[in-house]
């Protein structure tokens, strides 16, 4: 069973930031958490991952609370080509990846 | 391309028909994964291998066999299947001891069964 709880939709005006939600009020204290998207009909496309630090690529941005039990993944500034459904897994790096329902991204001109 | 491959893209096939699907990796991990997404569903995973030996089946019905002939090929044997397992099938790989990116996933193969 999927361990986090994301919205299941959200939109973005082109150009401003989105910033997605999950809760993962159970985590373990080595388990990682874990961003994927998937733009539709694609296989899933790594975007980051943290253990407790926040973190930044050239994709996004993670923020993971001092508690661990949530974190927000932020797109600067999103674009068109950012809609799909964004996934937000926690699980130790010898774990299975476990998929949920994730959170639909629309973003709108 | 991601460094997994996934062919064909698209296959519609029988019920009584015989297919395989098949996926490469060229990213030298030591796991590899199916995965099968019906429409509007989760990903559900469906096979682990790891080192070259199944190490995970979820109750997946016998009519999907899989195969894992060295650490960087995977296919999926399909026989007598059923309507309802018109999926997009997607493959994956991992360095299964090491903190890395995760999965890296292929495109997927896109099957319809008539």
């Amino acid at each position: 069973d999927a361990k986090t709880t994301q919205p299941p939709s959200m939109d973005c005006a082109e150009g401003r930031a989105a910033n997605l939600p999950c809760n993962h009020s159970t985590i373990s204290g080595n388990e990682y958490v874990y961003w994927y998207r998937q733009i539709h009909s694609q296989g899933p496309q790594y975007i980051i991952h943290g253990l407790k630090n926040n973190e930044t690529n050239e994709m996004a941005s993670l923020i993971i609370t001092e508690d661990r039990k949530s974190s927000t993944l932020i797109l600067p500034h999103a674009t068109l080509r950012d809609t799909a459904v964004y996934y937000c897994i926690v699980r130790v790096n010898t774990d299975k990846l476990i998929f949920g329902t994730g959170t639909r991204l629309q973003v709108f001109p | 391309e991601t460094g997994v491959t996934q062919t064909p893209r698209h296959l519609v096939m029988g019920m009584t028909n015989k297919k395989s699907l098949k996926c490469e990796q060229h990213l030298g991990h030591n796991a590899m994964y199916w995965y099968k997404q019906s429409a509007k569903k989760p990903l559900e995973l469906m096979f682990v291998y790891s080192l070259e030996e199944r190490v995970e089946n979820n109750s997946v019905p016998s009519r999907f066999s899989p195969e894992c002939p060295n650490s960087s090929h995977l296919f999926l044997h399909l026989h007598t299947l059923q309507p309802e397992d018109s999926a997009l099938y997607l493959c994956a790989s991992s360095q299964v001891d090491t903190v890395t990116r995760g999965y890296t996933f292929g495109s997927g193969t896109r099957l319809t069964v008539v």
